[in-house]
């Protein structure tokens, strides 16, 4: 069974601070890694993709992926109130598209 | 990037009946896929439509419960049949570009079952 793990939260953020997310998975062959962010009632919006190991960043969001550990985390800097949302980390294990989603980590960011 | 509409975005249906969702991509894709959010849940996936074969449905997942149709490279239905309050949930189609490696989401459809 392929699992995708997330702390559900909810974590607390103070406006301007750094939010940490994490994201751990089972099936070593996984090739890429996706942070979704979702809005109550909406559908998901992707942020990030990474799929080598290392850093990758974009704007205020940083994306570090450890295939060894199989770990995948989101950085968000300088937080605000817009950011409050829940976060879906994804995985793709095969080159078709299909994903498997971790249960999401709601971010609440305080003013 | 793919554009990806989906409709209807919501509906309330009487349980015993039956909703088909339609999900149109911009361009043509080989996959696409249909996922489930529950309430409170995350996105489960129901099954993979490949135009021209059967739909690949993943483990809880039945044909006669929920047919799935792929008559052609940018467009596939989901239908969910004999509805029960069990089945609202919010039911989204995804395709994937291979170029970017991204994976994109229509707007999804919000299903009420009373």
């Amino acid at each position: 069974q392929k699992e995708v793990e997330q702390n559900s939260g909810p974590l607390s953020v103070p406006e301007g601070a750094i939010a940490s997310l994490n994201c751990t998975y089972s099936d070593r062959g996984s090739q890429s890694f996706f942070w979704y962010r979702q809005y109550s009632g909406k559908s998901p919006e992707l942020i990030m993709f990474i799929y080598s190991n290392g850093d990758k960043e974009d704007g205020r969001f940083t994306a570090q992926l450890n295939k060894a550990s199989q770990y995948v985390s989101l950085l968000i800097r300088d937080s605000q109130p817009s950011d409050s949302a829940t976060y879906l980390c994804a995985v793709n294990s095969d080159s078709w598209g299909k994903l498997q989603f971790g249960a999401g980590t709601q971010v609440v960011v305080t003013p | 990037s793919a554009v990806i509409s989906q409709k209807p975005s919501r509906d309330i249906c009487q349980r015993g009946t039956s909703l088909t969702i339609q999900c149109q991509v911009d361009s043509q894709v080989t996959m696409m896929f249909w996922y489930r959010q529950q309430p409170g849940q995350s996105l489960t996936l129901i099954a993979t439509a490949n135009q021209g074969s059967e739909a690949t449905y993943e483990s809880g997942f039945v044909i006669d419960k929920f047919p799935i149709s792929r008559p052609n490279l940018t467009f596939s239905t989901l239908t969910v049949s004999n509805m029960s309050p069990e089945d609202s949930s919010i039911y989204l189609c995804s395709v994937f570009s291979g170029l970017s490696t991204e994976a994109f989401f229509g707007q999804g459809t919000r299903l009420t079952v009373v």
